[in-house]
């Protein structure tokens, strides 16, 4: 499958601030994806995009799908200890068929 | 509404024993997908079913790796002789529609 290049590949921040990770792909996709990872759980879905330029929020969180349909952004605003995890991209190639490529993941830490 | 339902969380098996995943979809939800993840890293497809159907098993290794979704029951991924290599997070996800995704919470199956 097509790697996606997410990055950073890791953020240390304070509470309160923000914080912004994207991912890139050099294939477009038709549909952007962004999870959540805690230690020993499964991903949970924050936010999905369909259309280019696309911009969806969910509470904190917003998401851009890009316009030339090959990145997708997604920001964390006044973060919180229990946005601590690993955020993962994800995305449907056109031609693909049904699988989902994944981003190898943002560590984020929030200290207090 | 219950979620996903993975089981067993954690298993352990011998080099050259079988392993057998089951995966509960969500209630109504007729597609079901696995995917594999080693540590630090994002997930990689592996298999696509409908009940009863193989659509897409692009991902699954040749030899060894088997999956099925039948009508009544669980979806199965099978592994047989398992090897070290093996050893890595399985997770189910199932959908109403193709691209939203919702995970099981993941079998850690490690190989002796």
């Amino acid at each position: 499958g097509q790697q996606l290049n997410q990055s950073p590949q890791s953020m240390f921040i304070q509470e309160g601030e923000d914080v912004s990770m994207n991912c890139t792909s050099s294939s477009i996709f038709n549909t952007w994806l962004w999870y959540k990872q805690d230690p020993g759980e499964g991903p949970v879905l924050l936010i999905a995009l369909y259309k280019a330029g696309e911009l969806t929020s969910n509470g904190r969180l917003t998401a851009q799908f890009g316009i030339t349909r090959k990145d997708s952004f997604l920001n964390i605003s006044a973060s919180i200890p229990s946005d601590v995890g690993i955020y993962f991209c994800a995305g449907q190639l056109t031609n693909s068929g049904y699988a989902l490529n994944f981003g190898k993941g943002t560590s984020l830490l929030v200290t207090p | 509404n219950a979620g996903v339902m993975q089981n067993p969380r954690h298993l352990v098996r011998r080099r050259g024993q079988e392993a057998r995943l089951r995966c509960s979809p969500m209630k109504g939800h007729s597609h079901v997908y696995w995917y594999r993840q080693l540590p630090e890293e994002g997930l990689k497809f592996m298999v696509y079913l409908q009940k009863e159907n193989i659509i897409d098993e692009s991902g699954m290794p040749k030899e060894r790796f088997s999956a099925e979704f039948p009508k009544e029951g669980p979806s199965i991924l099978r592994i047989q002789q398992v090897v070290r290599g093996d050893s890595a997070a399985y997770f189910c996800a199932s959908s109403p529609y193709r691209e939203l995704l919702f995970f099981g919470s993941g079998t850690q199956l490690s190989v002796l």
